[in-house]
């Protein structure tokens, strides 16, 4: 089963505004990843949160994890018409499996 | 340098062909996954590469699945008999060390199993 779930499934949004997606995941984990991926091509890596870090900063980027809830958010501010990707969480279980990708979510910025 | 690389781009085959899909992951990358996709949806783990470890093959879908890395380097996904089912993203990404790092993605190859 999924480890990972991305909500919400597609989210729009106008240029300027914020947009936040969440994550929730089962079992304890290492670090949790988030990645995006435009046109059904290669995912990108966008930042890597460990499970004693609470909040992480990258640019317009605002990572926070919850471990006690298992979830986390990626916040992204004053957004822009390029920030139109698919956003996917990643977890890497505590037993080192390989990452478990979650279903994404899909952000369309309109300009 | 380079990122990973992946060929071909796009394959289109028929329905009980096999086919060979290729990744070059980046220089010094000890540890190579792949991943389908299917449309619309998440990343779907297929086989990890760790050094000169056993691959961890728990992703594969069925026994027409099978990849190999030599020297520790490129890897070819293959799948034998097509089946429609089969038509997806395949995905291939690297990382320094293991599964707790980055993964760098590749392009994708995108196949089409008429």
């Amino acid at each position: 089963s999924q480890q990972g779930e991305e909500d919400p499934q597609a989210l729009s949004i106008q240029e300027g505004e914020n947009a936040t997606m969440n994550c929730s995941y089962k079992t304890s984990i290492n670090n949790l990843q988030w990645y995006r991926q435009n046109s059904g091509r290669g995912l990108v890596h966008l930042i890597l949160i460990r499970s004693n870090e609470r909040e992480k900063h990258s640019g317009r980027l605002r990572v926070t994890l919850d471990t006690s809830k298992k979830s986390s958010s990626l916040l992204i501010t004053a957004s822009r018409a390029a920030d139109t990707a698919s956003y996917f969480c990643a977890t890497d279980p505590l037993r080192n499996t390989p990452l478990v990708f979650g279903k994404g979510t899909r952000l369309s910025v309109i300009a | 340098g380079a990122g990973v690389s992946q060929s071909p781009s796009n394959k289109v085959t028929e329905k009980g062909k096999d086919v060979e899909l290729r990744c070059d992951p980046i220089s010094g990358h000890t540890a190579l996954y792949w991943y389908r996709q299917s449309l619309g949806q998440g990343l779907e783990f297929l086989i990890y590469f760790q050094g000169n470890s056993a691959p961890d093959k728990s992703g594969l879908p069925s026994d027409r699945f099978s990849a190999e890395r030599t020297g520790g380097s490129v890897s070819t996904l293959t799948i034998q008999r097509t089946q429609q089912e089969d038509s997806a993203v395949y995905l291939c990404a690297s990382s320094l060390r293991g599964v707790q790092e980055t993964q760098y993605f590749g392009p994708g190859t995108r196949l089409l199993v008429l």
